[in-house]
């Protein structure tokens, strides 16, 4: 299975300041259609997972746009240019491109 | 709006049944595979099952292949998942995702405990 790695795993983060999320995978997220299926989630306390990023870096609708993902092949990246408070919760990304699918370990965004 | 509405959780004792279900509505469900996500407490996501738009095509997890089915009625716009020989370890939050998993539904807990 393809493993995702996710750093930190951990990251406390001021109101207004920017944060970033590193995210790795043990082989090639390159499908055989040429896209990469890479996507970011966030699960808010008590809620199910919500997409916010698909295929690397196209914002999902209603995501605001300080949400940004970079990166290809193995190593990828989601940034959040100023932080909010509405943005506390677990970051995941998740891999779509072999079976079977499989997540980071999630990075617990909260406010210092 | 897309939207599904997952039921059929509840508390089993270990070794028995249980059989979730998934109501979609707000897109044609025929024309998306369709996946099973749980979530232990406290713990990660992780993937159970997925079943193409037609049922012909079905994927488990190795923690699960052979206990869990994976089914759809297409004329129902339902998604199920009959899960067998249910373990401690399947005790978990199961969610069902449209293809493309940009929905989810709100999720249905699983425990397995005497």
């Amino acid at each position: 299975d393809v493993v995702m790695t996710q750093s930190p795993l951990s990251l406390p983060v001021t109101l207004g300041q920017p944060a970033s999320i590193s995210c790795r995978s043990t082989q090639s997220l390159v499908y055989s259609d040429g896209n990469t299926h890479l996507h970011w989630f966030q699960q808010r306390p008590g809620q199910s997972p919500r997409r916010l990023i698909y295929k690397v870096s196209n914002r999902d609708s209603g995501v605001p746009d300080r949400f940004s993902g970079s990166g290809s092949g193995t190593d990828f990246t989601l940034k959040i240019s100023r932080v909010e408070a509405e943005d506390v919760g677990i970051y995941y990304c998740m891999q779509g491109t072999h079976w079977p699918f499989t997540f980071g370990p999630g990075t617990k965004v909260d406010i210092k | 709006e897309m939207q599904l509405v997952e039921s059929g959780g509840g508390l089993v004792q270990p070794g028995g049944s249980l059989r979730l279900s998934c109501a979609a509505s707000g897109f044609t469900f025929s024309n998306y595979w369709m996946h099973w996500v749980r979530q232990a407490p406290g713990k990660g996501l992780v993937w159970v099952s997925r079943i193409d738009n037609d049922g012909s095509s079905r994927d488990y997890a190795d923690s699960v292949k052979g206990r869990f089915t994976i089914s759809r009625d297409n004329a129902k716009n339902t998604l199920y998942l009959q899960m067998n020989s249910l373990r401690a370890e399947d005790t978990a939050v199961y969610y069902c995702a449209k293809g493309g998993v940009d929905c989810w539904g709100q999720g249905t807990l699983v425990t397995v405990s005497s």
